[in-house]
Order: structure tokens, then sequence, then C-alpha cells
């Protein structure tokens, strides 16, 4: 069975550029999450979505990040402008059923922004 | 309630020995825990979870130990094989939410 799939899976531009995060979840997941992981922080949530529905955008760390969910089976994060400490491994995970359920990650993307 | 991986603690295991990784939770409220591995360069993989109503489940090679009332987790591996070699870490679930908090994870080094 496919898992949740991530492209691009290694990204490198220069500060300024706009940044575009792809994720394709597991097919029937209805819920579906965007973290970011670095060394220093661990794993933080940015955003989650259920059916395709912005739930809880409180981890976003500003205004550059923007996120969207046009269907069940494709979810976009955006960056723009980018800056240097934006560069982290960027995740998306999917998820069906409830909160006892649990989430599936994808490979990620490694972005650095020099 | 992130995890800090700066300096992971690790386990350094023969191969062919069982794994013991210990995970203290912070949430009371916590009823859904997961454990996960992670491989260099990949996402965390779901290994196995418990529910609260439970104090321990197996899967293949791997069972999980839940204490609720000292908080804590634990992860058996079976016979350890170098494939293995991962970070491992647990993630809490507190009732009635979708947010998970993770714990520190702990790196396994199998030893050939």
């Amino acid at each position: 069975d496919a898992g949740v799939i991530q492209s691009p899976r290694h990204e490198v531009t220069e500060m300024g550029q706009e940044v575009t995060l792809r994720c394709k979840p597991i097919s029937g997941h209805n819920s579906l999450f965007w973290y970011r992981q670095t060394m220093m922080r661990g794993l933080e949530l940015l955003i989650y979505f259920n059916n395709n529905v912005p739930i809880d955008d409180s981890g976003m760390p500003e205004d550059r990040f923007s996120a969207k969910m046009p269907n069940a089976s494709f979810s976009t994060l955006k960056i723009q402008p980018s800056e240097p400490r934006d560069s982290a491994v960027y995740f998306c995970a999917s998820r069906t059923g409830g909160n006892d359920q649990p989430q599936h990650f994808g490979d990620g993307t490694r972005l650095s922004i020099l | 309630g992130e995890s800090v991986g700066l300096h992971l603690p690790t386990l350094s295991v023969q191969e062919g020995d069982n794994s013991i990784i210990n995970c203290a939770y912070s949430n009371s409220a916590s009823d859904y825990f997961i454990w996960y591995k992670q491989e260099s360069g990949k996402g965390p993989q779901f290994i196995i979870d418990i529910r609260s109503n439970m104090d321990k489940r197996q899967g293949q090679r791997v069972t999980v130990l839940l204490n609720k009332t000292v908080k804590h987790l634990s992860l058996q591996i079976a016979a350890t094989q170098p494939g293995d070699s991962a970070v491992y870490f647990c993630a809490e679930n507190p009732d009635g939410t979708y947010k998970y908090i993770f714990g520190t994870g702990t790196r396994l080094k199998v030893l050939a």
C-alpha cells in the first residue's frame, strides 16, 4: 500500500524565494498534519486539516507560512518569502478515524534556505 | 512537550539480544500512546500503539508496556537486528485532542 507521499525530497533555495512543499495523504485518510522537525525543537505541529478543512493553524510560525488542502488527496505548504531559519525537515502525516488512530508520516522534505 | 534531539540518549545492544526503550510521559490525561521508529533520512514509522485501558500489547517482535501509575511506557524489541538501528520515540495523545506530545527520542545502536 502506498504511504504518505511528499515532494520534493530535498529543496535548496535562496532566501526570499517562494517554496512549495507537496503532500499526498494515504487514500481514505480524513486527517492531515504538517510538521517541522529540527534538532533543537524536535517535531512541531504546524497545521491540522480534517476533511480538507483547516482546524488548527496555531503552529504556523508566521504569515509567511500558508497551507492548503484543495481536495482529499493533496495538500501544499508554502513559505513566501523563505528565510534561512526556515531550514528544517518538513513532514506530512495522515490519519483515518479519530484521535485514537495513529498518524502515518511521509519521508519528509529536507529544506535548506541559503 | 516538544522533543529535543540534540543529545539523544543512546542504547547499544548486541545483535540477537532484547532491547528495552523507555519513555516517561507527561500528561496523566493521555489515553493513547504510540511508538515510532525513525531511520536516518526517513519519516517516523508507526510501530505499535496502546490505549490506556490496556497495560500490554504485542506485535511482531515488539511489545509495548504501559504503567499508568508512574506514567511510564516501554518498547521491548525481541532478538534485535541490525535493521532495528534507528531513533525511537514515543508519542502520547491527551484525551479528546488531536495533538501528540512527542517524547525525547532514544537512539538504538545494534552491535554486530
